[in-house]
């Protein structure tokens, strides 16, 4: 299994809603990351999870709460968000956390998430 | 990380090799340069990377300039499964674990 699986592929929700995105890799990989991506513009690093601990955070509103339960998911917890929050959600998965000369991540195919 | 710079869009034509060009003048020695590309609604894709020699893989050659100040990528075949948005990144071998990306390069490939 070589795939980074995120569920659901789409989403909408209020402004007052709770909810969770979701990210499942089997592939062995002990680092995951969650992205974000507005249109037409690169991935933007949000959180860094290594070893199922969290390694980097950038500076990313509370109203998004990443968790991971093990090391095949990581979750994003979504509450309160904005309209401006409306992006793709990508997760990625790397065997290793990025070091030395590694720096392969497998991605999913992301959750487009629209708040109204 | 150093910064790298990358033409905004580039076309190429199917069948012949597409060179996509990546400026990082600023790269120091222990500076990786990677490349991604991003496929319209899927998530980006590992495609190559090197520190100092040329690499190949089934995928693509990453040339690297002696003085390590850019970089190319060979498609050496392109088709049109190749039309992404391509993004060249330098990442430092030591310090924190992340990949960020610019602002990539979209290669289209007609027919």
């Amino acid at each position: 299994d070589t795939e980074v699986t995120q569920t659901p592929k789409h989403l909408v929700m209020g402004m007052t809603n709770k909810k969770s995105l979701k990210c499942e890799q089997h592939m062995g990989h002990r680092a995951m990351y969650w992205y974000k991506q507005k249109a037409k513009k690169p991935p933007e690093l949000m959180f860094v999870y290594s070893y199922e601990k969290l390694s980097i955070n950038e500076s990313v509103p509370s109203r998004f709460s990443p968790e991971c339960p093990n090391s095949s998911l990581l979750n994003l917890h979504l509450h309160a968000l904005q309209p401006e929050d409306s992006a793709l959600y990508l997760c990625a998965s790397s065997l290793f956390p990025l070091a030395g000369g590694y720096g392969e991540l497998f991605f999913g195919e992301g959750s487009r998430l629209t708040v109204l | 990380d150093a910064k790298t710079t990358q033409p905004p869009s580039m076309d190429c034509a199917e069948g012949r090799a597409a060179n996509l060009p990546c400026n990082h003048s600023t790269i120091s020695g222990n500076e990786y340069v990677y490349w991604y590309r991003q496929i319209h609604s899927q998530g980006p894709q590992y495609i190559i990377h090197g520190l100092k020699n040329n690499e190949t893989n089934e995928m693509a050659s990453l040339i690297i300039t002696e003085d390590r100040k850019s970089s190319t990528l060979i498609l050496p075949h392109a088709t049109l499964r190749d039309t992404a948005v391509y993004y060249c990144i330098v990442r430092a071998s030591h310090g924190d674990y992340k990949l960020s990306f610019g602002a990539g390069t979209t290669v289209t490939v007609r027919a």
